[in-house]
């Protein structure tokens, strides 16, 4: 079985700090892991993918994450907030192989970005 | 480079009716997924076509069912519609190894 925890439904940074968004997940296999984001009152934008390469991934709009097994973490950061980056944001985890194909999604974190 | 597209954006049923959503996949891919995502959650995985089939399905009752065309695109039905079916229905296509999605933008269902 899979499972995502995103710490902290809510976090609110200063435009121009930094941005951390936390997630652990819980798999039985070696996991793929995503990070999407949302706007409001839309579809899940793919922000940025772990697929067993680098564990050090960049992603759009200047997002980065760093998958640490030992910690089974995959948070997601930003240097420099921009207001545009106020969302909603998802991490999510998949099996890397094997017959399982279903995509386990977090609670979902809302960033706030304050001027 | 077509995204995944979706129809229609919104919808307004009644309890007890029946829906169809569309989906059309990224231009290149052949397997589609289907999540329901709650006001203020997370999406939940519904089932996932490939090759005309389904081939993964999650825990939805049977008042969900699907189907793929020869083209790769992919309706939703929901029989018998609940107030708690109300929500946001995303579709996502990828490769056949099932593994990275790209989302569409929804279809927001309203049950009345």
């Amino acid at each position: 079985a899979q499972s995502v925890t995103q710490l902290g439904s809510h976090v609110s940074v200063s435009e121009g700090a930094l941005v951390l968004l936390r997630c652990n997940y819980s798999s039985s296999v070696p996991p793929y892991l995503f990070w999407y984001v949302q706007y409001p009152n839309q579809g899940l934008q793919l922000l940025l993918k772990y697929t067993s390469a680098a564990t050090l991934v960049k992603g759009i709009n200047g997002f980065e994450a760093e998958f640490k097994k030992s910690e089974t973490s995959f948070h997601l950061t930003k240097p420099s907030a921009h207001m545009s980056d106020a969302a909603e944001y998802f991490c999510a985890v998949v099996n890397s192989g094997g017959s399982n194909y279903k995509l386990t999604f977090g609670k979902g974190t809302l960033l706030t970005v304050n001027p | 480079d077509a995204g995944v597209t979706q129809s229609p954006t919104h919808l307004i049923k009644t309890r007890g009716q029946q829906v169809t959503l569309r989906c059309s996949p990224k231009s290149g891919h052949d397997t589609v997924s289907w999540y329901q995502q709650a006001l203020g959650q997370g999406p939940q995985f519904i089932f996932q076509y490939y090759e005309e089939e389904e081939r993964q399905r999650g825990n939805f009752p049977d008042r969900f069912s699907g189907h793929q065309f020869p083209n790769y695109s992919s309706e939703l039905n929901v029989n018998a519609l609940l107030l708690g079916d109300s929500a946001l229905y995303l579709c996502a296509s990828s490769l056949r190894t099932g593994r990275v999605a790209f989302f569409g933008q929804g279809t927001r269902l309203t049950v009345v």
